[in-house]
């Protein structure tokens, strides 16, 4: 079954610093991954997400992520932290399509705080 | 505009007694999932529907049913057979297609959320 672990529950940053989130995956076929964020007391929107083809993937706000089939990695960073970046973020990795439906499995979340 | 209404926002239930989170979409999405949220555990599957009049059990549906009479609705009702029901529950829709890998019709759309509170 396919897991994830993402390092560091909590990451602090300094505005206009490098933002790096780190998440590991294990999964038994090519990986389907994904990146979400949460805003306090709201629903999951999808940042950005890789299937095949280009492993560096971009996605809304700036955000982007490299998929590393070696290292088994999915690491999310963005070059400039702003203010409203803070948030949960949550990786994720589909456990199968059963008949259309997607199965997703996510790590526990990592709290970003940035500091002014 | 399209989404997900979940309702309500804000949940306060005795123990044992059941009670029902609403799920609604207007994306004509044919699947529909319930997950719950507990702090520093990420996002748990409890149950999910491919079709109407259809369901699976997740990762953790004990405690938990669903019925899906409607492509549009996927209510979550929570027993008092729940142990530990204090969360915050998420649903979620996609639009599946029968025999298709992943694209970006599988993505999961996601509604705003219920914080059930058990007193």
């Amino acid at each position: 079954a396919q897991s994830v672990t993402q390092l560091g529950s909590h990451v602090s940053v300094s505005e206009g610093a490098l933002v790096l989130l780190r998440c590991n995956y294990s999964s038994s076929v090519p990986p389907y991954l994904f990146w979400y964020v949460q805003y306090p007391n709201q629903g999951l929107q999808l940042l950005l997400k890789y299937t095949t083809g280009a492993t560096l993937v971009k996605g809304i706000n700036g955000f982007e992520a490299e998929f590393k089939k070696s290292e088994t990695s999915f690491h999310l960073t963005k070059p400039s932290a702003h203010m409203s970046d803070a948030a949960e973020y949550f990786c994720a990795v589909s456990d199968g399509i059963i008949q259309g439906a997607q199965k997703l499995v996510f790590g526990q979340g990592t709290r970003l705080t940035i500091n002014p | 505009d399209g989404g997900i209404t979940q309702s309500p926002k804000y949940l306060f239930r005795k123990e044992g007694q059941n009670v029902t989170l609403s799920c609604e979409q207007n994306l004509n999405h044919d699947a529909m999932y319930w997950y719950r949220q507990d702090p520093g555990q990420g996002l748990r599957l409890i149950y999910y529907s491919q079709i109407v009049n259809d369901f699976q059990k997740g990762d953790i549906a004990e405690g938990y049913s669903v019925s899906r009479e409607k492509k549009e609705s996927f209510p979550l009702t929570v027993t008092s057979a729940q142990k530990n029901p204090t969360a915050f529950y998420l649903c979620a829709s996609s639009l599946a297609r029968l025999g298709t890998g992943v694209s970006g019709a599988n993505v999961l759309t996601f509604g705003a959320g219920s914080r059930l509170t058990v007193l």
